[in-house]
């Protein structure tokens, strides 16, 4: 089983809907990103949480919402989902105790908002 | 703003050939650089990473090499096989924020 998954893998949506993708890890690591891939220009920063209370806005936060549920889960949220959100949406995380600064990530969620 | 900025784009390399991929950053605060491998429908891994102390690290045939005073950083494959073809992201973070910021991305074909 993948120590970081995300739900759904593939989403097509139309524009102006509500969606949510969601992440969950077992590795018992504190902090979670999520990052955006678009071709071209690599995996930009969304959001990001260093503990359950704690939530900070990455380079390209406008537009989107974020919860963390529990220490294992990070949602991600399109309040209204627009043509230029489409794209490859990651979940990872780290371990601060580690301090080896790695990122694991899940395998993915591809959006497509027509 | 691009912080990391990564050359090529793409690249195409002969098996046995030297696969070279090249990074720029400009925050002189940055002091971890990884690179990561991410195969086709699977989520970027960490490959190699080096901090600023060391001119050049080695892990059987990856290599990153160092220039701090050019704030520049490389990944070489030496030996490059089919199984290397893969996206390449270069990164750069400063230490204990372990907030990554990412370079552009190369995709790597390796022809047998």
């Amino acid at each position: 089983d993948a120590d970081v998954t995300q739900t759904p893998r593939n989403r097509i949506t139309k524009t102006g809907k509500r969606i949510m993708l969601e992440c969950s890890q077992t590795k018992g690591h504190d902090r979670m990103y999520w990052y955006r891939q678009d071709p071209g220009l690599g995996l930009r920063l969304i959001y990001y949480s260093f503990d359950v209370k704690d939530i900070n806005k990455g380079e390209i936060s406008d537009g989107y919402s974020v919860s963390r549920q529990a220490q294992a889960k990070f949602s991600l949220s399109l309040e209204s989902a627009i043509p230029n959100q489409t794209a490859l949406y990651f979940c990872a995380t780290s371990d601060f105790a580690a301090n080896t600064g790695e990122l694991f990530f899940g395998e993915g969620s591809r959006l497509t908002v027509l | 703003q691009q912080q990391v900025k990564q050359s090529p784009q793409s690249l195409i390399v002969q098996k046995g050939g030297i696969s070279i991929i090249n990074c720029a950053y400009e925050n002189t605060a940055f002091d971890y650089f990884p690179w990561y491998q991410q195969f086709p429908g699977k989520g970027p891994a960490l490959l190699i990473a080096i901090r600023p102390d060391v001119s050049e690290k080695k892990e059987g045939r990856f290599t990153i090499s160092f220039n701090k005073s050019a704030k520049q950083f490389s990944l070489h494959i030496m030996d490059s096989q089919p199984g290397d073809s893969a996206t390449y992201f270069c990164a750069a973070s400063r230490r204990g924020a372990q907030k990554l910021v990412f370079g552009q991305g190369t995709r790597l074909t390796i022809n047998p």
